[in-house]
């Protein structure tokens, strides 16, 4: 089983739709979460950490299930800008240190 | 810019020749990242250092690579011996422990290096 694992894509929504992501993740130990938006031929940068609590940044909620290590983003009213692919991370901590797995990433496509 | 930065940014090289890429880190960042993304996928975790130590290396990282971050700030990885599998973008980034938000520190990307053996 992968470390970090996510829905396959792609979504292909009308504007203003609301998408939701999914992730899992193997390591129970983990500790950190990130939601990660890559553009095409771009390098990846922070969308938003996700709480324990659950967060939300305007359009954007991101919630934490430990008990079923699963992770997710929730987008609403979807916009033409919002057309990425959007990666799971996970912090992966062991006796050296901390790493950050990435899932493979989900690719949204949204139309008007 | 006093961002993470790459170079080269596109690199082409003819199977076995060996080839070595260059990131300079956020100054005030104590790690430095190096992952590999091929299309369609995630970046996949190589190795990374904490100040001029390397903490951890992925299996995935064949002898033939190797990584050093000599006095703590720019980082340099080598593929030795290269071979038509090694293409792919070679990203760095780094991420500072400092601070009360340590283990939620973000990272940052350069723009990658992209290889292409033939």
């Amino acid at each position: 089983r992968k470390e970090v694992e996510q829905d396959p894509g792609p979504f292909n929504v009308p504007e203003g739709a609301t998408v939701a992501f999914n992730c899992t993740y193997s390591n129970s130990a983990s500790q950190s979460f990130f939601w990660y938006r890559q553009d095409c031929r771009k390098e990846p940068k922070l969308l938003m950490s996700v709480y324990s609590s659950g967060n939300e940044d305007g359009r954007f909620t991101a919630q934490l299930n430990r008990a079923s290590q699963y992770i997710s983003l929730l987008i609403r009213d979807s916009k033409l800008s919002d057309s990425a692919t959007y990666l799971c991370v996970v912090t992966h901590f062991n006796q050296a240190g901390t790493a950050l797995i990435f899932g493979k990433g989900t690719t949204l496509s949204v139309s008007s | 810019d006093t961002g993470v930065s790459q170079n080269p940014r596109h690199k082409i090289t003819k199977r076995g020749q060996n080839v070595t890429f260059r990131c300079d880190p956020i100054s005030e960042h104590n790690r430095l990242y190096w992952y590999r993304q091929t299309l369609g996928q995630g970046p996949e975790f190589l190795t990374y250092f904490q100040n001029e130590a390397q903490l951890e290396k992925s299996r995935l990282l064949s002898d033939r690579f190797s990584a050093e971050r000599p006095k703590g700030s720019f980082s340099t990885l080598e593929i030795q011996r290269t071979e038509q599998g090694d293409s792919a973008m070679y990203l760095c980034a780094s991420s500072s422990t400092e601070g009360p938000s340590a283990y939620n520190s973000p990272l940052h990307f350069g723009n990658g290096t992209r290889l292409t053996v033939t």
